[in-house]
């Protein structure tokens, strides 16, 4: 069965600072592979798809399947960017599969 | 977002009572789920349904029962055997089971 691991439960950096959320899969076929985002008091909601190969709000994610890994990044981080990141894999036929969640805390 | 709505967005009950939480969405999407989220936890797969009149249990089922009679709702009962009901519930529904997923803005259930 396929599993996400996001390693760092909290990750505190400091504005300006880069920032880097690990997310690790264990799945032997192609997956889709997702970030999603929680503000404080707004919904879970899709940040970036790695199909897309698209920037959102500065950040970037690659899909690594060498070492099986979809990790977040972002040069410059802001305040607004404190929020709860969770990675996610959709397998063939299979409901999306979530990571055990990153807490961003973006010191000013 | 939009398009799912949950509600109410804050329940208070108190303990041994059964509570029904409302998730309802207009995406004409077939399959639908109920999360549970704590602090520190993640997010907990309840329950899941890929289409009307079916449905599956998720990772942490036990205490919670669903049913899903209209493509548009999925409610979830949190009964009284659930031992730690206290949390935040989130709603979500998808085109097909294995698409991305939309969330509703959630429901802090409080059993006191």
């Amino acid at each position: 069965a396929q599993r996400v691991t996001q390693p760092e439960k909290l990750l505190s950096v400091f504005k300006g600072a880069p920032v880097e959320l690990k997310c690790n899969y264990s799945y032997s076929g192609s997956p889709e592979l997702f970030w999603y985002v929680q503000y404080s008091r707004q919904r879970l909601q899709l940040l970036l798809r790695h199909i897309s190969r698209e920037s959102i709000k500065g950040f970037t994610a690659d899909l690594n399947k060498g070492e099986t890994s979809f990790h977040l990044k972002k040069p410059f981080a802001q305040e607004e960017d404190s929020a709860m990141y969770y990675c996610a894999l959709i397998a063939a036929g299979n409901k999306l599969t979530f990571g055990g969640g990153t807490r961003v805390l973006v010191k000013p | 977002d939009g398009g799912i709505t949950q509600s109410p967005k804050y329940l208070f009950r108190k303990e041994g009572q059964n509570v029904t939480l409302s998730c309802e969405q207009n995406l004409n999407h077939d399959a639908m789920y109920w999360y549970r989220q704590d602090p520190g936890q993640g997010l907990r797969l309840i329950y899941y349904s890929q289409i009307v009149n079916d449905f599956q249990k998720g990772d942490i089922a036990e205490g919670y029962s669903v049913s899903r009679e209209k493509k548009e709702s999925f409610p979830l009962t949190v009964t009284s055997a659930q031992k730690n009901p206290t949390a935040f519930y989130l709603c979500a529904s998808s085109i097909r089971l294995d698409n991305e997923q939309f969330f509703g803005p959630g429901t802090r259930l409080t059993v006191l």
